[in-house]
C-alpha cells in the first residue's frame, strides 16, 4: 500500500505570493493533519481535518487555511507569504491514535 | 498546555552499543499517548514506538524500548545494538487521548552512530 504522499516536493515562492500544498492520505485513513517544521525545530501543528471537517487548529495566523476533499485528500493554502513561512510542511494521516507522515514539501520564500 | 522537552540536542553511540535518549513532558491529563519518531536526512518522519499512558508495561519494538515513568513524566528511548542506519533526528511527541490528532513535539535529539 502507498504511504502518505505530498506534492510538490520543493517549492520556491516570493514574499506576498500564495501557495497550495497537497496531501493524499493512506488508503482508508479519514483524518489528515498538517505540521510546519522550521529548520532545527520539532514540527508544529497547524490543522487537523476529519471527514472534511476541521477538528483542530494550531496557533497560526488566518493566512493559513486548509480543506479536505471527499476522497480524504487535503490542501493547505498559505496567503501573503512571509520569509518566516519558509519551512518543511508535513502532512500526516492517522488510524486510531497513530499518525503516519508524508515526505514533506520544502517551501522556500525569497 | 502540554509541553515536551528533550534536553539532549545531540548524542553519539558506537555501533553495536546501547544509547538512551531522554524526554520529559508536562501535562495535567491522565490519559494520553507518547511516541518516538525518527527523522533521517531524507526528512520522512517515521514512527518508532508508542506508549499508552494507561499501560504500565513499557513498550518494546525489536531493538527499541522505552522507559515510561508516568509519575515523573519521563519517557526515554533505549536503542540496543545500534546500527549505522539509526543515525537520525529523534523526536518525542505527546498526544492527548481526546478527539484530536494534534501531536506536540520536542525539539529533537540528533543521534550519531560511529562505526
Amino acid at each position: 500500500d502507498a504511504g502518505v504522499t505530498q506534492s510538490p516536493t520543493h517549492l520556491i515562492k516570493t514574499r506576498g505570493q500564495q501557495v497550495t500544498l497537497r496531501c493524499s492520505p493512506i488508503s482508508g485513513h479519514k483524518s489528515v493533519s498538517w505540521y510546519q517544521q522550521v529548520l532545527g525545530q520539532g514540527p508544529q501543528f497547524i490543522f487537523q481535518y476529519y471527514e472534511k471537517e476541521e477538528r483542530g487548529r494550531g496557533n497560526f495566523p488566518d493566512r493559513f487555511s486548509a480543506r479536505q476533499f471527499p476522497n480524504y485528500s487535503s490542501e493547505l493554502n498559505v496567503n501573503a507569504l512571509l520569509l518566516g513561512d519558509s519551512a518543511l510542511y508535513l502532512c500526516a494521516s492517522s488510524y486510531l491514535y497513530e499518525q503516519y507522515f508524508g515526505p514533506g514539501t520544502r517551501l522556500t520564500v525569497t | 498546555a502540554q509541553t515536551v522537552t528533550q534536553s539532549q540536542p545531540e548524542m553519539s553511540v558506537q555501533e553495536a552499543e546501547t544509547v538512551t535518549l531522554s524526554c520529559t513532558y508536562d501535562t495535567s491529563e491522565s490519559d494520553y499517548y507518547l511516541f518516538w519518531y525518527k527523522q533521517p536526512p531524507s526528512r520522512q518522519m517515521i514512527l518508532v514506538i508508542r506508549q499508552e499512558a494507561y499501560k504500565q508495561q513499557n513498550a518494546t519494538e525489536n531493538r527499541f524500548s522505552v522507559n515510561f515513568q508516568k509519575a515523573a513524566k519521563s519517557f526515554s528511548l533505549k536503542i540496543s545494538d545500534s546500527q549505522l542506519g539509526d543515525a537520525a533526528m529523534y523526536f518525542c511527541a505527546y498526544r492527548s487521548a481526546g478527539n484530536t490528532d494534534k501531536l506536540i513535539f520536542g525539539t529533537g535529539t540528533r543521534l550519531q552512530v560511529f562505526p
